[in-house]
């Protein structure tokens, strides 16, 4: 179990277009879903955190006026670049959380999707 | 904040055993991961330690000193598919975010 997908798998798309990507915990309800950026190389840095249903929280630095970020259900939340720039081509990755606050532990494993990859011209 | 370091890389002969060293400091504490990466593909979960002490797990064991802001991965009978970054995770106070280090980029040769 514990199966996270990402769709699309890789996208190119022109400067200027927004760009939607979804994530979704297949067999399992996820409490929290992050959304992660990786530029090659390097590793991954947290955007943001979203919890269902209420709006996400993002990390310094980054604009949430162009990283839409909605978490409509406990299964799906998607990530929305909008007015892409080349700057923004990257290897995007989710990651989903099951359980609830508590004992730290196996419930605060996070499980990665495969990754989208970005790239503007 | 979080302040996490790895070696970048290193290089480790096939059938050998290979320490990779992760030192940290954050200001609060709710456990290490690790996670293998494979180029261009997402992380893989590998080990959590947030008690002192040795995990193992098949080829792979994870060390934690919680005084020291030391952890490293042991892996053993190096295999050519264990050619990969591996990264340092701590999970920060609040027990929700994982702050990544830039990660290890082991090659193994033959």
């Amino acid at each position: 179990g514990a199966v996270v997908s990402q769709h699309p798998s890789w996208v190119i798309c022109k400067s200027g277009t927004s760009v939607k990507i979804e994530c979704r915990s297949l067999d399992f309800q996820a409490t929290t879903m992050f959304w992660y950026r990786q530029f090659p190389k390097q590793s991954l840095m947290l955007m943001a955190t979203s919890n269902e249903g209420s709006k996400a929280t993002y990390e310094q630095g980054v604009e949430k006026d162009k990283f839409l970020i909605n978490h409509a259900s406990l299964t799906l939340s998607t990530l929305t670049v909008t007015s892409a720039h080349p700057e923004d081509s990257s290897f995007y990755i989710c990651s989903a959380r099951r359980g609830t606050s508590g004992t730290p532990g196996p419930f605060y494993e996070q499980y990665f999707g495969p990754g989208t990859r970005l790239t503007v011209t | 904040g979080q302040n996490i370091d790895q070696p970048t890389e290193m290089t480790a002969t096939e059938g050998a055993i290979v320490q990779i060293n992760c030192t940290y400091q954050t200001s609060g504490f709710n456990g290490l991961f690790w996670y293998q990466q494979h180029a261009g593909e997402a992380p893989t979960f590998l080990s959590y330690n947030v008690l002192d002490g040795l995990e193992e797990k098949g080829r792979f064991s994870s060390f934690l000193s919680r005084s020291k802001g030391y952890s490293y991965l042991l892996l053993k009978e190096l295999q050519m598919k264990d050619s990969a970054s591996y990264l340092c995770a701590v999970m920060g106070p609040g027990a929700n975010n994982l702050f990544f280090g830039t990660g290890t980029r082991l090659t193994v040769i033959p």
